[in-house]
């Protein structure tokens, strides 16, 4: 059983679109996150969640939005996409919401903007 | 803020040889701290973990110790093999920070490349 998965695994879109990527865990984690790993592999927080608070990296455009319609989901939607969003998104999940547990990725979404 | 500091590669090794990726961090709380392997059009699996002063991380024959006063969490290997060819992370997580986005801070990865 895939601990985070998420879909799709390739995303090639046009400029101006709105996409969605989700994410399911079933490890029963509190906490999902969302990550984008850039096209020189460094990877950045973009969101953290558990059921009581969203806390967004202030370095994140609002056209980037994290939907939690339960524990196990984290899905991210993206509108009016650029060509600079191109890059892997991960999803993953731990157990605690601060500090100390390692977290586990999914196997990563591979977004295109042309 | 926090930070991770790794050696930038990629970092060529003959098979067998002996790999040290180097990994130093900045932390304002008391954080735990990672290793992530990222094979080729994979997602990330966690390496070896510590989570206090002196612990040392292992697992498929890598180590890696907590070491508070040099503030770093050196990745070591006695013998690679053409299958450790991957992108290495050094992250840490840090218990005592306040604010900002929970979750990993990540170094910038080293492309470790293992020849036959």
């Amino acid at each position: 059983d895939t601990a985070v998965s998420q879909t799709p695994k390739y995303l090639v879109t046009q400029m101006g679109n709105d996409k969605s990527i989700k994410c399911e865990q079933n490890l029963g984690h509190d906490t999902m996150y969302w990550y984008k790993q850039d096209s020189k592999k460094f990877l950045k927080i973009m969101f953290s969640y558990n059921n009581k608070e969203l806390i967004i990296n202030e370095t994140v455009p609002n056209r980037f939005s994290p939907k939690s319609p339960d524990k196990a989901h984290l899905n991210l939607h993206i509108n009016s996409l650029e060509l600079g969003d191109s890059a892997v998104y991960f999803c993953a999940s731990s157990q605690a919401p601060a500090g100390g547990s390692e977290a586990f990725f999914g196997q990563g979404t591979r977004l295109t903007v042309v | 803020g926090d930070s991770v500091t790794q050696m930038e590669g990629p970092v060529t090794l003959s098979e067998e040889a002996f790999l040290t990726i180097n990994c130093t961090y900045t932390a304002t709380g008391y954080p735990s701290l990672f290793w992530y392997v990222q094979y080729p059009g994979e997602g990330l699996q966690l390496l070896l973990k510590a989570t206090k002063a002196d612990d040392k991380g292992s697992n498929k024959g890598f180590e890696a110790t907590y070491r508070k006063e040099t503030t770093s969490f050196h990745l070591e290997k006695g013998s690679v093999q053409v299958s450790d060819s991957a992108v290495y992370f050094c992250a840490l997580s840090d218990r005592g920070a306040g604010g900002g986005a929970d979750g990993l801070t990540f170094g910038k990865g080293t492309h470790l490349i293992i020849q036959p």
